[in-house]
């Protein structure tokens, strides 16, 4: 399967951990992004990546919120001192260089803040 | 980025035509109209985009109205596995919108397909 991958696709945690979830993108496409989505919500842009530079950061992304990306492949989501808040489905998306190309999205990775 | 208006729920039979309206009244000309459907318990994914003329592929048709004010996603024949929340979404590919190509999700349509 050559698609957008994401682990691990479930996660439970107590409030206070830290936690952190892979991205592997499609394999030529230099740019990433993170989505957050609740429930009954549609996804929410976080950060977006092109190659390894880190581009835009949401103002939903909080200090507690670190994504890296440091070869320009597979990229990192941690959240540290999770708040029961931070549970939803957290989303990655990768495309190819071009103005209207579609973004694919892998799966996600549920959060369970308990 | 521009925003849309959906209806928040349709249904339709299994086999039978679907018309999923979009709005957006403020679109601008370097908007183009994105459309991406999420299954239950999966990413969205892409489905159809245009700019002004009505587009077709193996999944959809996408009809853009003259004024560019209003677009319908026409899925000629239903299944039940077309049971999604399909989401319109306008994407800035030039002027003030940035390099970034990051989408802005509203809640969507949720279409139910009865069998």
């Amino acid at each position: 399967d050559t698609g957008v991958s994401q682990n691990p696709r479930h996660k439970i945690t107590k409030r206070g951990q830290n936690v952190t979830f892979r991205c592997d993108p499609i394999s030529e496409h230099n740019r990433l992004y993170w989505y957050r989505q609740t429930l009954g919500q549609g996804p929410e842009f976080l950060t977006y990546f092109q190659n390894e530079a880190q581009l835009e950061k949401s103002r939903l992304l909080s200090d507690r919120f670190s994504a890296e990306r440091p070869k320009g492949s597979f990229s990192t989501l941690e959240i540290q001192r999770t708040e029961q808040g931070d549970s939803a489905m957290y989303l990655c998306a990768s495309k190819s260089q071009g103005a209207d190309n579609e973004q694919f999205f892998g799966p996600g990775t549920r959060l369970t803040v308990l | 980025d521009a925003k849309t208006t959906q209806p928040n729920s349709m249904e339709s039979n299994e086999e039978e035509p679907v018309h999923l309206p979009c709005n957006h009244s403020t679109i601008s000309g370097t908007d183009y109209i994105h459309w991406y459907r999420q299954l239950p318990s999966q990413g969205p994914e892409y489905v159809i985009h245009g700019l002004t003329s009505n587009v077709n592929n193996r999944m959809a048709s996408l009809a853009i109205a003259e004024d560019r004010k209003s677009s319908t996603l026409i899925l000629h024949r239903a299944t039940l596995r077309d049971a999604a929340v399909y989401y319109c979404i306008l994407r800035d590919v030039g002027g003030s919108g940035g390099s970034n190509y990051k989408l802005t999700f509203g809640k969507g349509t949720l279409l139910t397909v009865n069998p």
